[in-house]
């Protein structure tokens, strides 16, 4: 049963690219929808956040999409810097019962 | 500032052993969790202590006992290991159960169980 769904597995872009994260889940009982960041040997650390009342939310270069009719939501990177180079996970949760997206490696090229 | 402290950093296991994984967090919060990452899957939950005083199973709890010795303290106990439970495991912390509070994870255990 995998309720929540991250794509691509991995991906590779340049220095300045915008590489964009896909999350798609089944369980409507999801209420809120983060994503979290983790370089290797650490633990992931919340990146930013999105309530299903909302569609978009920035923070500096993060943006989060969301599409609730789709039961969507994706990550975009702005003017992306080899420093982002990380594996990104998604986990909408409730309850804060954090249900993991599978991870996307993240290469930024410099 | 330390955040969530989880020790030891790596163990090597033979199957059959017990192990206990202990974790402490200082930044006063109720709720504390163990999550185990094994490549191309996520975090997978274990288990869940909502306060102090309570603990819940979460997706993956066969295999595993937890106890909240306090507030601080959140262990998982491994009481025969299995090669299976070979995976990183990650103990997090957050505010409360409510959805909109962060959690705070640690840096992991590395366990390999032989």
């Amino acid at each position: 049963q995998q309720q929540v769904k991250q794509s691509p597995q991995s991906l590779i872009v340049q220095k300045g690219g915008i590489p964009i994260i896909n999350c798609a889940y089944e369980n409507t009982a999801f209420d809120y929808f983060p994503w979290y960041q983790q370089f290797p040997g650490k633990g992931p650390a919340l990146l930013i956040a999105i309530r299903p009342d909302v569609s978009e939310k920035k923070e500096g270069r993060f943006t989060i999409s969301f599409n609730k009719s789709a039961k969507q939501f994706s990550l975009h990177i702005m003017d992306s810097q080899p420093g982002d180079s990380a594996t990104y996970f998604c986990a909408p949760n409730a309850g804060n019962m954090l249900t993991f997206g599978g991870g996307t490696r993240l290469m930024v090229k410099p | 500032n330390a955040g969530v402290t989880q020790t030891p950093k790596f163990q090597v296991l033979k199957t059959g052993q017990s192990m206990t994984l202990q974790c402490a967090q200082d930044m006063n919060h109720n709720s504390m969790y163990w999550y185990r990452q094994d490549p191309g899957m996520g975090l997978r939950l274990i288990y869940y202590s909502a306060s102090e005083g309570t603990t819940d199973k979460g997706e993956v709890p066969n295999g595993y006992n937890v106890s909240r010795l306090n507030k601080r303290e959140f262990s998982l106990r491994l009481e025969s290991a299995a090669p299976s439970q070979t995976s990183v495991y990650f103990c997090a912390s957050s505010e409360v159960t409510d959805s909109n509070q962060p959690q705070h994870f640690g840096d992991g255990t590395r366990l390999s169980i032989l």
